[in-house]
């Protein structure tokens, strides 16, 4: 089953500017992870934010998160080529480990 | 750090054939889990393993078997591969965390 929802499916941007991707989920979750994927490779672990908060950051990364309206962002800043990349998250569900993932956002980072 | 492995990063089989692919994780980690990435459908889950010879169907699990002898591997069996399931094929092991952690992947043409 597929909860998380990325908007937008793909955005391109300069390199030096900021990006912003926002997952939907429909259910209540425990946490939300963002996850990142280079082409053709498996995905790395980015930054995890718990029900109970409502920021985080992690270097360049902040996550926001809002469970009233159920979504939660992903602002990358100062963006480099580096970068460039698909961007996932993924909710928890209750008593399991299993995870629910969203179709992915596809940055591109132009130089 | 963790690491996750997985047998083969491309693989080209023949309608009919069996298909063995396997992940192998170095860091003890009790549940693993086997996912295929299709485009725009993001990640859904094919099996999970929360033990040694313990195993659970996710979503999509037909067509598909798992083998976990050993803590360290577990193994997706394609029984008799179709042209449907060419697609990536990511592994991913869980410590008593929420963080999983993903092998490269196996892009995996059925001919």
């Amino acid at each position: 089953s597929q909860q998380g929802e990325e908007d937008p499916q793909a955005l391109s941007i300069q390199e030096g500017e900021n990006a912003t991707m926002n997952c939907s989920y429909k259910t209540s979750i425990n946490n939300l992870q963002w996850y990142r994927q280079n082409s053709g490779r498996g995905l790395v672990h980015l930054i995890l934010i718990r029900s109970n908060e409502r920021e985080k950051h992690s270097g360049r990364l902040r996550v926001t998160l809002d469970t009233s309206k159920k979504s939660s962002s992903l602002l990358i800043t100062a963006s480099r080529a580096a970068d460039t990349a698909s961007y996932f998250c993924a909710t928890d569900e209750d008593s399991n480990y299993q995870l629910i993932w969203g179709a992915g956002t596809k940055l591109i980072i132009k130089p | 750090d963790v690491k996750v492995t997985q047998s083969s990063r491309y693989l080209v089989k023949r309608t009919g054939e069996k298909v063995f692919l396997e992940c192998v994780q170095d860091m003890d980690h009790e549940n693993m889990f086997w996912y295929r990435q299709d485009p725009g459908l993001g990640l859904r889950l094919i099996y999970f393993s929360y033990d040694v010879k313990m195993k659970e169907k996710g979503d999509i699990p037909e067509g598909y078997s798992v083998s976990r002898e050993k803590k360290e591997r577990f193994s997706l069996i394609l029984e008799s591969a179709s042209t449907n399931q060419t697609s990536m094929y990511l592994c991913a092991s869980l410590s008593g965390g929420e963080t999983q952690y993903f092998g490269p992947g196996t892009r995996l043409l059925v001919l």
